[in-house]
Formats: structure tokens, sequence, C-alpha cells
């Protein structure tokens, strides 16, 4: 079965600092990869989402950036946090789609980033 | 601009009873919808979804139902119980994108009450 993994689960950086959060997927190979974002009270914001190893779509202009170094592996970055880059940060994959049908998406455990 | 709406952050229910949550979308592209439910500090679980060449799909207790006229789905739970209490995400997506842009509403925050 397929399983995936984000971490660290909790982390608290002061401002300026750098991020590193990855995520990893087991049990399937060329997955989509996704990261969300859920600011405190708000909805699932989409950050970032991938079709291939290299290929990064990115949905807003932020302070991230989004990495896919291998088939499985989807790394969030921030070279500075801002204070609004709090919030819970969500992996998740899905089996690329067939046009016909549509795509659902399975979420890892999530991120607390808490920036000081 | 939001394409996939919840106009209602949040809803009370008795166990036992139906809960309804609503979800609109404007993008007449989307054609295939999905349910999530979330726990806080948990990650979503996929729930139930329909594509647009349906109109109701059902999954135990769960049941979606699409209007397409009115870019208009509801997810009715009955009965609803304690355990159900949780955010439910609506969320989309458009053969456009080839499915793989999935995109959420805010959010509804159920309350069952025992």
């Amino acid at each position: 079965s397929q399983t995936i993994h984000q971490w660290p689960a909790t982390l608290v950086q002061p401002v300026g600092s750098p991020l590193s959060l990855e995520c990893t997927v087991e049990g399937t190979s060329n997955p989509n990869l996704y990261w969300y974002r859920q600011a405190a009270g708000r909805g699932l914001q989409l950050l970032f989402y991938s079709v291939g190893i290299g290929q990064i779509s990115s949905e807003v202009p932020q302070n991230l950036s989004a990495s896919r170094p291998q088939d499985r592996q989807f790394i969030l970055s921030s070279k500075k946090l801002l204070l609004s880059d709090s919030g819970f940060y969500l992996c998740a994959w899905s089996v690329p789609p067939p046009l016909s049908s549509g795509n659902t998406i399975y979420f890892g455990e999530g991120s607390w980033l808490t920036v000081v | 601009d939001q394409q996939v709406k919840q106009n209602s952050p949040s809803l009370s229910v008795q166990e036992g009873r139906i809960s309804i949550l609503n979800c609109d979308y404007t993008n007449s592209m989307f054609d295939y919808f999905l349910w999530y439910k979330k726990y806080p500090a948990e990650g979503p679980t996929f729930l139930i979804s329909i594509s647009s060449i349906k109109d109701k799909n059902e999954d135990g207790r769960f049941t979606v139902f699409l209007n397409k006229s009115a870019k208009h789905l509801s997810l009715h739970i009955v009965p609803s119980q304690p355990g159900d209490s949780a955010v439910y995400f609506c969320a989309a997506s458009s053969p456009i994108t080839s499915y793989d842009k999935v995109i959420f509403g805010p959010g509804t925050s159920l309350s069952v009450i025992p």
C-alpha cells in the first residue's frame, strides 16, 4: 500500500531563518505531488504541484519554493521566513489521472510551522 | 478569486439528524468533485467524490448531490454521529489541467451534539 510521510511535524523558526520541509511517498511511482497550506482559521491553499521530477507549478506568488529532486520526494523551502509563513503545511500525492476521470489526492500528517 | 466556496463556516446538528454541507463553484470547467474530512492537526482524509456525469453518489451514511446547472453540490450525512464532528472541505478539479490541480474550498466546521 502507498504511504506518505512529511517532516518535521512541528517547528518554530525565527523570522529571516531558512525552511526545509520534506515529504516522501512510498509504494507508488511517478505520483503527482502537492504542497498545501492551511493558515489559522482558513481553508486549504494550493501552493505547488508537481507532475514529475523537476516539474513544479507554483500557484501563488510567495516567499516559498518547492523542488522535486527524486520521483517520490517533494521539498518545500524558504530562504528567509516571514511571520505570514506560519501555518499548517500539508504534503499530498495522487496517481496521475486519466483525462476522462478525476483525481483523488491523499494527504500526509501535516507540519506545523510557527514563525516568531 | 475563490473558485470553490463554502459559505457556511460552521454548522451544528443533533446526533441522529441529517447534516447538510453545501458547496458552490464558479469555474464551469470543473467536472470532478471531492469531499474531505479533517480533524485538528491532522491531514484531511478523503470521504467521497462525484463526477459530473452523475448527480448523486452514495457511500454508507454519506451522499453527495451535484446540481451542475446551479454549480452547486452538497454532502448529506445521515444519521450524524459525534465522531463526524470535524471540518469538511469541498474540492474540485478540471480536465483543463488534466485533473492535476485540485482546488479546495474554505471548509465548514461541523459539530454533532450528542
